[in-house]
């Protein structure tokens, strides 16, 4: 069964503070992983896709890196305005469907 | 902001009435989904389109039907509310073949009382 789970639940951060989000999956034949940020009250934002292990995206502060069971968000000196809940999600080769992980939330502090 | 408009945004009805949410898009997108989320559960399939008057189930499609009559229009049906169907709705599309990103609408908060 595809499957995604996200750790931790909830990340507390001074700004300027470094950390890692985690996205662990099963799925048989991955087709793509991607990585959303939703803020509240409002829809996902789509960030990245990775396809392949070892693959790497980048944009501003975020860095996703992608293993053959894992992929993690870097979030490098955030800020308060990187504060939101992060989705990981996959497909699989097989489906049209996406699977979702319960997402992180995370809280950067001035 | 990717072309999708979701409406009604709040939507407060009874239960054993019926509901429909729409999802409507610009992009001339194949794929068209509709997902809820509720605390603790993430987000979670309902129902799917590939194509107009070409649907398929998710994980959570018991008690909601849908409609694709037109590839701009994506319709979700609650046929009799319950209160367990208290949610937020979201309507995402996505463009062919292969792992294309999804885009996501702004959300239909729907209250069943």
């Amino acid at each position: 069964e595809d499957q995604v789970t996200q750790s931790p639940e909830a990340l507390r951060l001074q700004e300027g503070e470094s950390s890692s989000l985690n996205c662990s999956y099963t799925v048989s034949g991955l087709r793509g992983l991607f990585w959303y940020r939703q803020d509240p009250g409002k829809g996902p934002e789509f960030l990245f896709t990775l396809y392949s292990a070892g693959e790497e995206k980048e944009k501003e502060r975020l860095k996703a890196t992608l293993t053959k069971k894992e992929s993690f968000l870097h979030i490098t000196a955030p800020k308060p305005e990187d504060s939101a809940t992060y989705l990981c999600a996959v497909q699989a080769i097989t489906g049209n469907q996406f699977y979702f992980g319960t997402g992180t939330s995370l809280t950067v502090i001035p | 902001d990717a072309g999708i408009t979701q409406s009604p945004r709040h939507k407060v009805t009874e239960t054993g009435t019926p509901v429909t949410l729409r999802c409507h898009q610009t992009e001339n997108h194949r794929y068209m989904y509709w997902y809820r989320q509720d605390p603790g559960h993430g987000l979670r399939l309902i129902h799917y389109s590939y194509g107009v008057k070409d649907t398929d189930k998710g994980e959570v499609s018991d008690g909601y039907s849908v409609s694709r009559s037109k590839t701009e229009d994506f319709l979700l049906t609650l046929e009799s509310a319950t209160s367990s169907q208290t949610s937020v709705y979201f309507c995402a599309i996505r463009g062919g073949q292969g792992a294309d990103e999804a885009f996501f609408g702004q959300g239909t908060r729907l209250t069943v009382v």
